[in-house]
């Protein structure tokens, strides 16, 4: 199984700050990584997929890189609502995994 | 309106079972593989299983927590998915999310981009 680790797990910051959240994978794997943000009492919502795809709809201050065992999502400036928890995903192999979660609250 | 909609949770005794619903509208269901996730009270997002499209002879994938307990099935007349569950653990307490994947040209299961309101099961 393909193990994935996210950090920070939480992070405190300002509106207009920028944020890097990183997941790391267990093994090298293709680029079917993708990236949801999930806010209290709701569905997740996807924000990138292919690790660098901007999901239609997504604001640009969202972006995702990486290749291999590291992959990066960033927020270039957050926003009041980008206030949430961010969860990376791997659909590279079975079983699917997620990581475990990272918590954006306002400083 | 493109949109998910899930059924059937509640509150069942452990061992017992029970069967959650999905339906679709607002796409060609028929071209598209549905995954189940959940996310138990508190705590992050777990895959439960997928099943593929008819293309793909309507196989499916299981997480190794609920192999052999939870079957996947779909109609796709009617525009929906099944997830049977049976002998039912507390730790089956979850949320539980029906979502359809995307598909780029003829490579399918690339990420979830549709997530249903999601129904809440507890066993207890």
């Amino acid at each position: 199984d393909i193990q994935l680790t996210q950090s920070p797990s939480f992070v405190s910051v300002s509106v207009g700050d920028r944020v890097t959240i990183t997941c790391r994978a267990s093994q090298a794997m293709n680029s079917y990584l993708a990236w949801y943000q999930q806010k209290p009492g709701k569905a997740p919502k996807i924000l990138i997929y292919a690790a660098s795809t901007l999901q239609s709809g997504v604001p640009l201050r969202f972006s995702g890189s990486g290749s291999g065992t590291e992959f990066t999502l960033t927020i270039s400036s957050l926003q009041p609502e980008d206030f949430a928890t961010y969860y990376c995903q791997q659909l590279n192999s079975y079983p699917l995994t997620f990581g475990g979660g990272t918590k954006v609250e306002i400083k | 309106e493109v949109q998910l909609v899930e059924s059937g949770g509640g509150l069942v005794q452990p061992g017992g079972s029970l069967r959650l619903s999905c339906a679709a509208s607002g796409f060609t269901f028929s071209d598209y593989y549905m995954d189940w996730v959940r996310q138990a009270p508190g705590k992050g997002l777990e895959w439960v299983g997928r099943v593929r499209d008819k293309v793909n002879s309507y196989t499916t994938e299981y997480a190794a927590s609920v192999k052999g307990r939870f079957t996947l099935s779909r109609d796709d007349s009617k525009n929906s998915v099944y997830l049977q569950m049976n002998s039912l653990e507390t730790e089956d307490t979850a949320v539980y999310y029906c979502v359809k994947n995307i598909r780029l040209g003829s490579t399918r299961g690339v990420a979830f981009d549709l997530w249903g309101q999601g129904t809440l099961l507890t066993v207890s």
